[in-house]
């Protein structure tokens, strides 16, 4: 499976400042995906980044907020923008594969992000 | 409306016994089912998957089993470690998996020596 190396680990952020988080694959994939898990829930999904094309956004996730980048087949950065407390969250990249003969999904180890 | 549903937020067990951990969902498009587990400060890891064609993936120690018709799975670890403590997730997807995923909210598991 894919090996995932998401930077940054952790940050303590400002209100109304935004944040990058990088995310670098060890090989190739067409589709990478952003998901966020908020204290006390499931993973949700931001948005699907494809290469070449404009990231996919899910319900309730807006570009603006979330602008994606996707330069080649093993990079992708989130931002989020204008960050409030409400933005306090694990965000993690995750690419599609091939795990026990069938589809599975590598994550990153997660950006644990807290704004104050 | 949380379409997969995990709803014992934790669960505790002996070292050596079996670890039931339950996953119902509700939208009968899912077709393919994964379960992760997560320590803390790490990403998710793929655990094990089954598709909607069988009722049943073993690997090693853990098992899923799938009943459709009760739109519910769970993941069977026999015999549990101290090492398998961990939040476990649940997760669904369509189109074999090959879309994106849905999650539960995870149970943590505790495994006691």
């Amino acid at each position: 499976s894919a090996v995932i190396s998401q930077k940054p680990s952790r940050d303590i952020c400002q209100r109304g400042t935004s944040l990058t988080i990088q995310c670098q694959v060890d090989s190739q994939v067409t589709m990478m995906f952003w998901y966020r898990q908020q204290p006390g829930q499931s993973l949700t999904l931001i948005a699907t980044a494809n290469q070449g094309s404009e990231a996919t956004y899910e319900s309730g996730f807006v570009i603006d907020k979330f602008p994606i980048s996707r330069p080649n087949l093993t990079f992708s950065t989130l931002t989020v923008s204008n960050m409030s407390p409400e933005d306090s969250s694990i965000y993690l990249c995750s690419v599609l594969g091939r795990e026990g003969g069938g589809y599975g999904y590598t994550f990153g180890s997660g950006t644990r992000l807290t704004v104050v | 409306d949380q379409q997969v549903k995990q709803n014992s937020p934790s669960l505790s067990v002996q070292e050596g016994r079996i670890s039931i951990l339950n996953c119902d969902y509700t939208n009968s498009m899912f077709d393919y089912f994964l379960w992760y587990k997560k320590y803390p400060a790490e990403g998710p890891t793929f655990l094990i998957s089954i598709s909607s064609i069988k009722d049943k993936n073993e690997d090693g120690r853990f098992t899923v089993f799938l009943n459709k018709s009760a739109k519910h799975l769970s993941l069977h670890i026999v015999p549990s470690q101290p090492g398998d403590s961990a939040v476990y997730f649940c997760a669904a997807s369509v189109q074999g998996g090959s879309e994106k995923l849905v999650f539960g909210k995870g149970t943590k598991l505790t495994v006691n020596p």
